[in-house]
């Protein structure tokens, strides 16, 4: 079935660092692809999005294509703040009238000044 | 705007009693998600809901688990009887509908626990 495969946490780095998070998927169609993140205490909330191969989601700094070739759609950042510690979760919608998502384990960021 | 509003936000109960947990999603949004969030397992939906029927309760764990949904601006997720293994944060989410694209906004949450 569909799949959502991220690279295991935790992840620490110092402020200003750049940051990669691995995300890959398994479907059969063409999903719509997220990244959400969740601040400690609070719920989910939608970091970025990209609907269709080679898109480009972006939003505070952050961004991630949407790779078809290799089922992929990493997260970046140029230069993480303290303020962006928190788990980033990637998902997959297979889509549908009745689609929904499907959330990868979850990576812990922890960004140190 | 408001969000998603779940209530109550922490519970701690005992074992074999009853809960029941809230939720209110955005208004003029016509899909309502459950999810169960653990350490072990993750994020999972539990049900969902479309126009305020259900459509997919697959990832419901098993009969102590009902929800319901009676008008588009009200939820409940009930477990009769608790038990300790449903300790967990459960989540209501809320989209403007069901399709591939659209965007989930979820509540803050409710953390369980049964002793």
């Amino acid at each position: 079935g569909d799949s959502v495969t991220q690279m295991e946490g935790p992840v620490t780095l110092s402020e200003e660092a750049f940051l990669t998070i691995n995300c890959t998927y398994t479907a059969t169609g063409y999903p719509s692809l997220f990244w959400y993140v969740q601040y400690p205490g609070e719920g989910l909330q939608l970091l970025l999005k990209a609907t269709k191969a080679d898109d480009k989601g972006s939003n505070k700094g952050f961004e991630a294509t949407y790779r078809k070739e290799t089922t992929s759609f990493h997260l970046e950042k140029g230069s993480v703040q303290v303020s962006d510690s928190a788990v980033y979760f990637c998902a997959l919608n297979y889509g549908g009238s009745q689609g929904n998502l499907i959330f990868g384990k979850g990576t812990k960021l922890s960004v140190k000044p | 705007d408001a969000g998603v509003i779940q209530s109550p936000r922490h519970e701690v109960t005992e074992m074999g009693q009853e809960v029941t947990l809230r939720c209110k999603p955005i208004s003029g949004h016509n899909s309502l998600f459950w999810y169960r969030q653990t350490m072990m397992r993750g994020l999972e939906l539990l049900i969902y809901f479309n126009n305020n029927v259900p459509i997919d309760d697959s990832g419901m764990p098993e009969d102590r688990f009902s929800a319901k949904m009676p008008n588009a601006s009200f939820s409940t997720l009930k477990i009769q009887p608790s038990e300790p293994r449903d300790s967990a944060v459960y989540f209501c989410a809320s989209s403007r509908l069901a399709g591939d694209t659209d965007t989930q906004y979820f509540g803050p949450g409710t953390r369980l626990t049964v002793l």
